[in-house]
This record gives structure tokens, sequence and C-alpha cells, in this order.
């Protein structure tokens, strides 16, 4: 079945950088957008990312746009977040899920399916 | 930038129905979907478009919407439905995509 399976728990200091990667299965993943969530302890999902299945193009919300780089390696099936200058505040669950879109007649939808289990990024002094 | 908005608490009564809103200005442009997220769990996607469930969703979860607002509803509450629901939707200004705020749905 289609299946994300992400990296282990890491744990790092302010102002280091953190590489996160998400490796998919039972689809084909350059077929694929792909997007980076992420949840801080207590707090709601909030979009990060997405890049296209070429890799060569990444839209990052403004609140990241340049702390975050999104890659991936259509060769090995794995996508790739690296997140710079660590704060504090980015100690947080981040997710990786696969975009999906259909178009309804005149009104188009997203959403993401399946999800990666999630990877703990502690950010701490 | 557009923002999507969710009452933070509901609750529902075992069995009985309950309906989860989510307004945006994109809601009117995009269909939203919808995130179940359990405690320790990664959120799981129970509706998307104008009513579609994935594979694997019980038929008590329906979507439904009309102008800004779109809303969740689940008919027979069971105990299990108690979670986090997260609206999404792109943004229609920005093209980048958003989440609600998230309601915690209790079951009492």
């Amino acid at each position: 079945q289609m299946q994300l399976e992400q990296s282990g728990a890491e744990v790092k200091k302010p102002g280091a950088s953190v590489k996160l990667s998400c490796k998919a299965s039972g689809f084909v993943f350059s077929d694929y957008w792909m997007h980076w969530v992420r949840q801080a302890p207590g707090q709601g999902l909030e979009w990060m990312g997405v890049i296209n299945p070429s890799g060569s193009n990444s839209v990052y919300s403004q609140t990241f746009q340049g702390r975050v780089t999104m890659t991936r390696d259509t060769s090995t099936s794995t996508l790739y977040m690296e997140v710079s200058n660590l704060r504090s505040d980015d100690t947080a669950v981040y997710y990786c899920a696969r975009d999906n879109s259909l178009k309804i007649v005149t009104t188009s939808t997203w959403w993401f399916d399946p999800w990666g289990q999630g990877t703990l990024v502690t950010v701490s002094s | 930038s557009s923002e999507l908005t969710q009452d933070p608490a509901v609750s529902v009564a075992l069995g009985q129905t309950v309906r989860i809103t989510c307004q945006g200005d994109s809601l009117r442009t995009y269909y939203a979907s919808w995130y179940q997220q359990r405690p320790g769990q990664a959120p799981v996607v129970v509706i998307y478009g104008k009513n579609k469930r994935p594979s694997g969703i019980p038929d008590r979860f329906s979507g439904s919407g009309s102008g800004d607002t779109t809303s969740l509803t689940i008919t027979g509450t069971q105990a299990e439905d108690e979670a986090d629901y997260y609206c999404s939707s792109r943004d229609s200004s920005s093209d980048r995509w958003v989440f609600g705020g998230g309601t915690k749905l209790t079951v009492l």
C-alpha cells in the first residue's frame, strides 16, 4: 500500500540545520507533488511548502521562505527537507504528505494522502 | 494571506450528530479537505472535494459547503471519533496551502 516512511527524531542546537527524509513506497513517486507540514507541541498543522514531481520547482510558505529547502531523489523515491538557522520555536513534528488533486466540474480540490508518521525535531541549547 | 477559521472546540453526545465548520475566502474558489488527527498520530483525510470519502472512512462522515463556509458532519458520532479535526484548502490569493486552526471534538 501507499506509504511514506520518515527519518528518526533529531535534537539540534539553535542556529544549526537539520535535513529530514521521507521515503515513498507503493506508488509512482515521480508522478506526485509532495508537501511538508509541521505541528508544534499542542498546536495545529502548519503548511510549509511543496515540491513538484521533477524537483525543479518548490513553493514555500512565506513563514519559511529562505530557511527551508525541499529536494527529492526520484531514483530512491525519497523526499528531503532542510531547515536552516533553527530556533527553539522550530521544535515540532514534521510530516511529509503526498499531494492529490481533482477538478470537479469547474472547482478544484487538493488533499494530503498518505502522510508520513512524522519526525520530531527538538531545538534546544 | 487567506485564513481558514474553525471553532476551537465542539462537543457531542455519543450517537448524536455534530457539525464542524470552517470559514475562509478561499472556500469560495476551492473545495476544502478535512483531516482527523488522534493524539500521537499523523492526520488522516476523511473528506475531500464537495463530499468525497476515501476508502475506509465510515459513511457517517460527510461534507457540505456554501459560499465561504464548509462543514464536516458526523452522523451517529462514535467514541473513536473523538479527535482534532482540521480543514485545509489552497489559498486563492497566494496559491499556497493553508490549514484551519483545528477543532477539538469531545464525545460525551
